[in-house]
């Protein structure tokens, strides 16, 4: 299909390893977002990628986490030093900008660190 | 971006509509009123959106005060499947660092047969 896809769909490491995460966006869309979700929490916010700007970072918690976006289009989200807070299931969302549109997120990937 | 207060959960019984409020108090102007939902173990799924005048799709009707400080999202015939967590947000439209979405936590509709 055409949708949002991420990889992998789960993901388990062990405490004090890296992941990364990635975000295949619909094709065209300027706009990336990440987001996590703690089990039977709500989305929080971690990062948003518009076109060429700067992006915003504001929402990630630690500097243990950052993000690329290569090219416009794929996004990875790299965690380091993971450790068992970080569990939790990463959503990537991409959205057109030039107008007030929707987002169409990815079914996420499930991260348990053990 | 405005703040917006829903309630924690909802009952609707099947077949029935469903009427899920929400205030925003302190939306600006330029700020459109976003509904998503989040049914279990899925990504969010986009709904409706608007400024200031009602509006209607396939899927929902949402309904905003002629203060827009609160609106109502209606599901005409409640179904089962539509059991989920909807989520109120406001935030600017268009393009910049202003268009990222904020999500609460929602309200939990359970749609009882």
């Amino acid at each position: 299909g055409a949708g949002v896809s991420q990889s992998p769909s789960n993901k388990v490491t062990e405490k004090g390893k890296d992941v990364e995460l990635r975000c295949d966006p619909i094709s065209g869309h300027t706009a990336l977002y990440w987001y996590r979700q703690s089990l039977g929490q709500g989305l929080e916010f971690l990062i948003y990628f518009q076109g060429n700007s700067a992006p915003d970072k504001s929402g990630l918690p630690s500097d243990r986490f950052s993000a690329e976006r290569t090219g416009g289009s794929v996004s990875t989200l790299t965690i380091q030093r993971t450790q068992q807070e970080d569990s939790a299931v990463y959503l990537c969302a991409s959205s057109l900008v030039a107008r007030d549109t929707e987002a169409f997120f990815g079914q996420g990937t499930r991260l348990t660190v053990v | 971006d405005a703040k917006t207060t829903q309630p924690t959960s909802m009952d609707c019984a099947e077949g029935r509509a469903a009427n899920l409020p929400c205030n925003h108090s302190t939306i600006s102007g330029n700020e459109y009123v976003y509904w998503y939902r989040q049914i279990h173990s899925q990504g969010p799924q986009y709904i409706i959106h608007g400024l200031k005048n009602n509006e209607t799709n396939e899927m929902a009707s949402l309904i905003i005060t002629e203060d827009r400080k609160s609106s109502t999202l209606i599901l005409p015939h409640a179904t089962l499947r539509d059991t989920a967590v909807y989520f109120c947000i406001v935030r600017v439209a268009g393009g910049g660092a202003t268009n990222k979405l904020i999500f609460g936590t929602g309200t939990l509709l359970a749609v009882q047969p």
